[in-house]
């Protein structure tokens, strides 16, 4: 089936260290997404990707849409203790009721 | 305006028990979806109601499970009987407008469901 593949499964990380993750697939997707979850509620959405070779920024937040459309990569910069949490990449077709496919997640653990 | 809300929060019960979740979407919100993540893996789709009609259960993992959404407001989401392989989180959404490009999808805090 649909799968997206996200790397790396946990990071830590000293504060102030940027930080790397990327989602890749066999599949083309329409739509990337970036959320985070943090402890005891659910995902939020941090950044949407419409385009191939789209770069787009939220804060110290910056992400991509891969040029083949199936992968992305988000990046984490001057990270602080809140950044902690489980990051998922998710991937979108425009097509089939617009389905969300999400990554496994990336567990980010940041150290003051 | 409130978010989308679960209940229970937790749910600890013996396999082959009944459990049913309880999802309230953001109001006017006519899409509604349910999700699971079993530990550290994917989140992965379920069903996605357009108000009160299913419209794609292809994630419905086998017929223990059952989903509803009367009168096209909150859903439930019914295990029974439950297995172990059932125990993770359970999370719903909801969306405004599935019809445009890009429908942000609201996710509750989750419902942990645990399988003895």
């Amino acid at each position: 089936g649909q799968q997206l593949n996200q790397s790396p499964q946990s990071m830590f990380i000293q504060e102030g260290e940027d930080v790397s993750m990327n989602c890749t697939s066999s599949s083309i997707f329409n739509t990337w997404l970036w959320y985070k979850q943090d402890p005891g509620e659910g995902p939020v959405l941090l950044i949407a990707l419409y385009k191939a070779g789209e770069l787009t920024s939220n804060g110290r937040l910056t992400a991509q849409f891969g040029i083949t459309r199936k992968d992305s990569f988000l990046n984490i910069s001057a990270s602080i203790p809140s950044d902690v949490g489980i990051y998922f990449c998710a991937g979108r077709r425009n097509t089939g009721g617009f389905k969300t496919i999400f990554g496994a997640g990336t567990r980010l653990f940041v150290k003051a | 305006e409130a978010g989308v809300t679960q209940f229970p929060s937790h749910s600890v019960i013996e396999k082959g028990q009944t459990v049913t979740l309880r999802c309230d979407p953001i109001s006017g919100h006519d899409n509604l979806y349910w999700y699971r993540r079993v530990m550290g893996k994917e989140i992965k789709f379920l069903l996605h109601f357009v108000k009160e009609s299913k419209q794609d259960e292809s994630g419905m993992p086998n017929n223990r499970f059952l989903a509803e959404r009367t009168g096209g407001t909150y859903s439930t989401l019914k295990v029974q009987p439950a297995e172990l392989e059932d125990s993770g989180v359970y999370f719903c959404a909801s969306s405004q407008d599935s019809g445009r490009v890009f429908d942000e999808q609201f996710f509750g805090p989750g419902t942990r469901l645990t399988v003895l």
